[in-house]
């Protein structure tokens, strides 16, 4: 079975905190994506990544920042959380462009 | 860049009876991707759909199906026979073609909310 797990499925940070998700896959996958999943927004693309130690910004990148040290892991990381970035974070992994994209449950952050 | 627009925020169908969910999207590529996922309220996001814009036939999985108009850029969904575990979040998303060992990106809609009751 495919598996794309993500660290939490609910956090609260205090404004200002240094915010790592993790990400990871077990099923060797070279693109990896971040999302931030608003009502009415549906899914926003933060960061992707197609190897390790490459990364390409995504519709919204500004107040994050990602790293991808191993090919299975993901990170995405808010430099200085703020109350505008409270909202759902999925990650999702893909073998090559174009074939199905694989999610993780998603985590509902709420920064106060 | 890419865009992928769904105009129905929300729809409402009878069991058994069939719906069709529209998205349109915007692009100058000719080859690349078209997806429909499946949120429903677990959270869990599931392919339900996938189209190779170079073939023309369209793309079908048991009581899913889709109308895929490359001209129009037109690429929606119908559901029959629809079931009451059919309830969900239906996004729509886009994928140019790119090579391996380069980046593409993912581009999804705002989502239909699709509600199916007895």
């Amino acid at each position: 079975d495919v598996k794309v797990t993500q660290s939490s499925r609910y956090l609260v940070k205090r404004t200002g905190e240094k915010v790592f998700l993790e990400c990871v896959q077990d099923m060797d996958h070279e693109n990896m994506f971040w999302y931030r999943q608003d009502p009415g927004l549906g899914l926003r693309l933060i960061y992707f990544s197609y190897d390790v130690k490459m990364k390409e910004k995504g519709d919204i990148p500004e107040g994050y920042s990602v790293s991808r040290e191993k090919k299975e892991r993901f990170s995405l990381i808010l430099e200085s959380a703020s109350t505008n970035q409270t909202s759902m974070y999925l990650c999702a992994s893909s073998h090559e462009v174009g074939t199905e994209a694989f999610f993780g449950q998603g985590t509902r952050l709420t920064v106060v | 860049a890419q865009t992928v627009t769904q105009s129905q925020p929300e729809m409402s169908v009878q069991e058994a009876e069939t719906v069709t969910l529209s998205c349109t999207y915007d692009t100058s590529e000719n080859n690349y991707y078209l997806f429909w996922y499946k949120q429903p309220p677990s959270r869990q996001m599931i392919l339900v759909i996938r189209q190779e814009a170079y073939k023309q036939q369209n793309a079908t999985e048991n009581r899913f199906s889709v109308n895929f108009q490359k001209a129009a850029k037109s690429f929606s969904l119908k559901i029959s026979d629809s079931q009451l575990g059919d309830t969900a979040m239906y996004f729509c998303a886009f994928m140019k073609h790119a090579f391996i060992g380069t980046a593409s990106k993912l581009t999804f809609g705002t989502g239909t909310r699709l509600q199916v009751t007895l």
